[in-house]
């Protein structure tokens, strides 16, 4: 079974502030993570993938299988992060390529 | 740049009644999949399509439910007797052949279902 757990459902930080949304994941296989944001009345959009291992809108993501983790970075946030955060994977193991999301963070940057 | 389109955005329905949710997926995609979201819960897979047959299906996914790709554009699902805890939102994702490799699903903005 897959599973991947976002254990803070609102995380409000301070514009300019360090952001970190945490994701945790178990799978016996090997997986592949994303990250998808959903902005206030928009779709699901990928934002990142683990194995691009690319910074999107200053955002970075580092898979760290020791402690199956998927933290999602930002630096200094900004206003126009806020939205909905959700951590997804897929097993390659066997796993088919269906999604399996986390509940969700929601990300509030205060000025 | 090509979207997932989902009609309607919001359907309400009578408990009991058939509803048919409908998507297009993005024009050179051949993987399809539904996904929904009750409210306040996490997204959950449904059910993944390709070549004109079901890939995968997850336990939510009986024998009242069921997909078609019924020309080459729609994508549908079908709910034959709704329930109440039916009520949620659908969502229609699409992957293009090239990048399976890649993973990247393309999500549509959804179709919120109300059964009352």
């Amino acid at each position: 079974a897959q599973r991947v757990t976002q254990p803070e459902k609102l995380l409000s930080v301070f514009k300019g502030a360090p952001v970190e949304l945490k994701c945790n994941y178990s799978y016996s296989g090997s997986p592949e993570l994303f990250w998808y944001v959903q902005y206030s009345r928009q779709r699901l959009q990928l934002l990142l993938r683990h194995i691009s291992r690319e910074s999107i809108k200053g955002f970075t993501a580092d898979l760290n299988k020791g402690e199956t983790s998927f933290h999602l970075k930002k630096p200094f946030a900004q206003e126009e992060d806020s939205a909905m955060y959700y951590c997804a994977l897929i097993g390659l193991t066997g796993g088919g390529n269906k999604l399996t999301f986390g509940t969700g963070t929601q990300l509030k940057v205060e000025l | 740049e090509p979207e997932v389109t989902q009609t309607p955005s919001h359907q309400v329905t009578q408990m009991g009644q058939e509803v048919i949710l409908r998507c297009v997926p993005i024009s050179n995609h051949l993987y399809f999949y539904w996904y929904r979201q009750i409210l306040g819960q996490k997204v959950e897979f449904l059910v993944s399509f390709y070549n004109n047959e079901i890939s995968e299906k997850s336990e939510i996914f009986d024998d009242q439910f069921s997909v078609e790709r019924p020309d080459g554009s729609n994508f549908t699902l079908k709910i034959r007797s709704t329930k109440l805890e039916d009520s949620a939102m659908y969502f229609c994702a699409s992957m293009e052949r090239y990048e399976i490799a890649k993973n990247i699903q393309y999500f549509g903005a959804g179709t919120r279902l109300s059964v009352l």
